[in-house]
């Protein structure tokens, strides 16, 4: 099983450039996250989905957009990449209310 | 919303001393988790709890509902412990995911 697995591991995007980070899970769970960590922060909730074809917002939704077409992926798109979205992506997976199953992360730099 | 406070936010010990991991929130939850993320790496589940107790090799995890309070013990440390120690919450039965603390950062010497 490869669990949770996020592309790219690393990006630097110019100002105003779009970018989609992709997640996949390979254990049929229903549950699907993604945070964002910021240094000295929390992870905060971007958008959840709790099936294919459901999604909702988080905590911290401007400026992203998800879908969610299979179990299985579940894509985070930055339309229009400002600074602030300079940070550490997380995606997770789970069957809620279990143990949750990272990704290792996608650091994003925004210049 | 669910306030999750860690403490301490950093730590630093020797080899073989005995760790622990605080962890308060303000409204109740449904279940606790503590999460490990080394530097530079993911991040790793190592418990859920919603009651009691919890042990898994060296690491013990308790929970106090009433108190909303929870612990993460380390005995025996060892310098592969390093690392970050975040205590994240569920708030109620929605799967609109978990409110996290800012993570204890963990140093143990040899």
């Amino acid at each position: 099983n490869a669990g949770v697995t996020q592309t790219p591991k690393f990006r630097i995007l110019k100002i105003g450039q779009s970018m989609t980070l992709q997640c996949t899970q390979d254990m049929n769970h229903n549950y699907m996250y993604w945070y964002r960590q910021d240094p000295g922060m929390g992870l905060k909730l971007i958008y959840y989905s709790v099936g294919a074809g459901i999604t909702d917002k988080g905590e911290v939704p401007n400026g992203y957009n998800v879908s969610r077409s299979t179990t299985e992926d579940f894509p985070l798109r930055l339309e229009l990449a400002a600074p602030s979205q300079t940070s550490v992506y997380f995606c997770a997976s789970s069957y809620f209310p279990t143990e949750a199953f990272f990704g290792q992360g996608t650091r994003l730099t925004v210049v | 919303k669910n306030e999750v406070e860690q403490s301490p936010q950093n730590l630093t010990a020797q080899e073989g001393e005995f760790i622990t991991i605080n962890c308060s929130y303000s409204v109740g939850i449904s279940a606790l988790h503590w999460l490990q993320q080394h530097p530079g790496g993911g991040i790793v589940s190592l418990f859920m709890l919603s009651s009691g107790k919890k042990k898994h090799g060296r690491l013990i995890a308790t929970i106090n509902i009433q108190e909303k309070h929870s612990s993460l013990h380390i005995t025996a440390s060892h310098p592969r412990d390093s690392a970050v120690y975040i205590c994240a919450v569920h708030s109620g039965g929605g799967a609109d995911g978990l409110t996290f603390g800012k993570g204890t950062h963990l140093i143990i010497q040899p």
